[in-house]
C-alpha cells in the first residue's frame, strides 16, 4: 500500500500569510494526487486535482504542485475561511489512499 | 445540482449487518464509478470501496474485503454499501463520492458498531 505522509500535523498562520502544506508518497504516485478541504462537521471539498489543476469554483488562492512521491498545497494569502483539516490522496494504485491530514489554523 | 444522500446508518452490534444506501440526481448516475469513504470520529479519512460505472468491477481495502459488497442499481441512480460481520473498527461516518476525483460528497451516514 501507498502510505502518505502530511507534514505538518498542525499549522497555525495569519491571516495573509503564505502557506505551504506538504504530502509525501511512499513511491511514486505519477501526479495522480488530490487535496481536499474538510470543514468542521462537514463532508470534504474536493480542492485541487492531479496534483494542479483546480477543482471549479475553489478560489485562485490555492494551488496545487509536485511530482514523484512530493506534493505540496499552497494558499497565496490565508482567509479565516480557510480553517479546516486538508487532506491529500492517492489514486495512482489500490488501494487508494489518503493522508492523515494538516489541521489549519489562524494565530 | 449534484446532490448525493446517504441513508441506513445507526447503532448496530458486533458481528450483524447494515446496508446503507446513496440517492444520487443531478447527473447520470450510470456514467460514474461510485466510491465509499469512511472516517472514524476525530480521525482522518479512509477509502472503502468504489465500483465502475457499470458495476462491472469493483475494489475493496483489505480490511472489508469479504465482509463489505458495494453495488449499484443505475434504473433507480442508488448506490449500496452491504456491511456484514461488523467490528467495532468499522464506526464511522461513511461517505458516498462520485469516481470522478471524488469531486461530490454526500453529507454522510454515521454508523456506529457497539454492544
Amino acid at each position: 500500500d501507498i502510505q502518505m505522509t502530511q507534514s505538518p500535523s498542525v499549522l497555525s498562520a495569519s491571516v495573509g500569510d503564505r502557506v505551504t502544506l506538504n504530502c509525501k508518497a511512499s513511491q511514486n504516485i505519477n501526479k495522480y494526487l488530490n487535496w481536499y478541504q474538510q470543514k468542521l462537521g462537514e463532508a470534504p471539498k474536493l480542492l485541487i486535482y492531479n496534483t494542479n489543476n483546480l477543482q471549479t469554483g475553489i478560489p485562485s488562492r490555492f494551488s496545487g504542485s509536485g511530482s514523484g512521491t512530493d506534493y505540496t498545497l499552497t494558499i497565496s494569502s490565508l482567509q479565516p475561511e480557510d480553517v479546516a483539516t486538508y487532506f491529500c490522496f492517492q489514486h495512482n494504485s489500490w488501494p487508494l489512499t489518503f493522508g492523515s491530514g494538516t489541521k489549519l489554523e489562524i494565530k | 445540482e449534484v446532490q448525493l444522500v446517504e441513508s441506513g446508518g445507526g447503532l448496530v452490534q458486533p458481528g450483524r449487518s447494515m446496508k446503507l444506501s446513496c440517492a444520487a440526481s443531478g447527473f447520470t448516475f450510470s456514467n460514474y464509478g461510485m466510491a465509499w469513504v469512511r472516517q472514524a470520529p476525530t480521525k482522518g479519512l479512509e477509502w472503502v470501496a468504489t465500483i465502475s460505472y457499470d458495476g462491472s468491477s469493483t475494489y475493496y481495502r483489505d480490511s472489508v474485503k469479504g465482509r463489505f459488497t458495494i453495488s449499484r442499481d443505475n434504473a433507480k441512480s442508488t448506490l449500496y454499501l452491504q456491511m456484514n460481520s461488523l467490528r467495532s473498527e468499522d464506526t464511522a461516518t461513511y461517505y458516498c463520492t462520485r469516481g470522478d476525483q471524488f469531486a461530490y460528497w454526500g453529507q454522510g451516514t454515521l454508523v456506529t458498531v457497539s454492544s
